[in-house]
């Protein structure tokens, strides 16, 4: 499987934006590209992914670089309540492996 | 957005004991469901993989004797945890898609075991 490297941790103030980057310097053609979060004592939740062009939904923006060995997920305006575990993960579109790997994600912590 | 459900939130249980996890997906039909284990600090790790009607794959290092799932429906499956250990102790999460494909997976809120 592709690995992902991302930060172990970052902060943000409140209201601002947040870039969470990730490397995927290994990814093939087929591999799709998502964020999920996982915010404390709950299970991950679903934020956004992307193959080649940047995706937009109403939780982020998924920004993917032009030769997909890197992306960056975008929070316009932090909350509080987006103090979570970030994990960027590769998928690869495939009828016998469909599973998620997760690595060690990013901790965004959100002050005030 | 698809609902997925764990029953029991949370179980202490004594050492040597059986505990039955149950994952529901309460909105849609879930052909593969996913269960993983997460100790305190670290992520998520894969243990198996369930297709409805068909044996469960497992990630290398699980023992299927030890932790045997069961996906008898498109909306339940379950995963007990049999003789327990105090090192079985973790979050457990289970998560299920509805289709083949790039259909993402919904997470149920994990289950919390304490084996004492």
């Amino acid at each position: 499987d592709a690995k992902t490297t991302q930060p172990n941790s970052m902060e943000s103030n409140e209201e601002e934006p947040v870039h969470l980057p990730c490397n995927h310097s290994t990814i093939s053609g087929t591999d799709y590209i998502h964020w999920y979060r996982q915010l404390p004592s709950q299970g991950p939740e679903y934020v956004i992914h992307g193959l080649t062009s940047n995706v937009n939904n109403r939780m982020a923006s998924l920004a993917i670089a032009e030769d997909r060995k890197s992306s960056t997920l975008i929070l316009h305006r932090a909350t509080l309540r987006d103090a979570a575990v970030y994990y960027c993960i590769l998928r690869a579109l495939s009828y016998n492996t469909d599973k998620l790997i997760f690595g060690t994600g990013t901790r965004l912590q959100v002050f005030p | 957005g698809a609902v997925v459900s764990q029953h029991p939130s949370w179980v202490i249980c004594k050492s040597g004991t059986s505990v039955k996890i149950e994952c529901r997906s309460l909105d849609f039909q879930a052909t593969t469901m996913f269960w993983y284990r997460q100790f305190p600090k670290q992520s998520l790790m894969l243990m198996a993989t369930s297709n409805e009607g068909s044996k469960a794959t497992y990630e290398q290092g699980v023992e299927k004797d030890k932790f045997l799932i069961n996906h008898a429906s498109l909306t339940l499956s379950t995963l007990t945890v049999t003789s327990a250990h105090p090192e079985d102790s973790s979050f457990y999460i289970c998560s299920a898609k509805r289709q083949l494909g790039i259909d993402t997976q919904y997470f149920g809120p994990g289950t919390r075991l304490t084996v004492l």
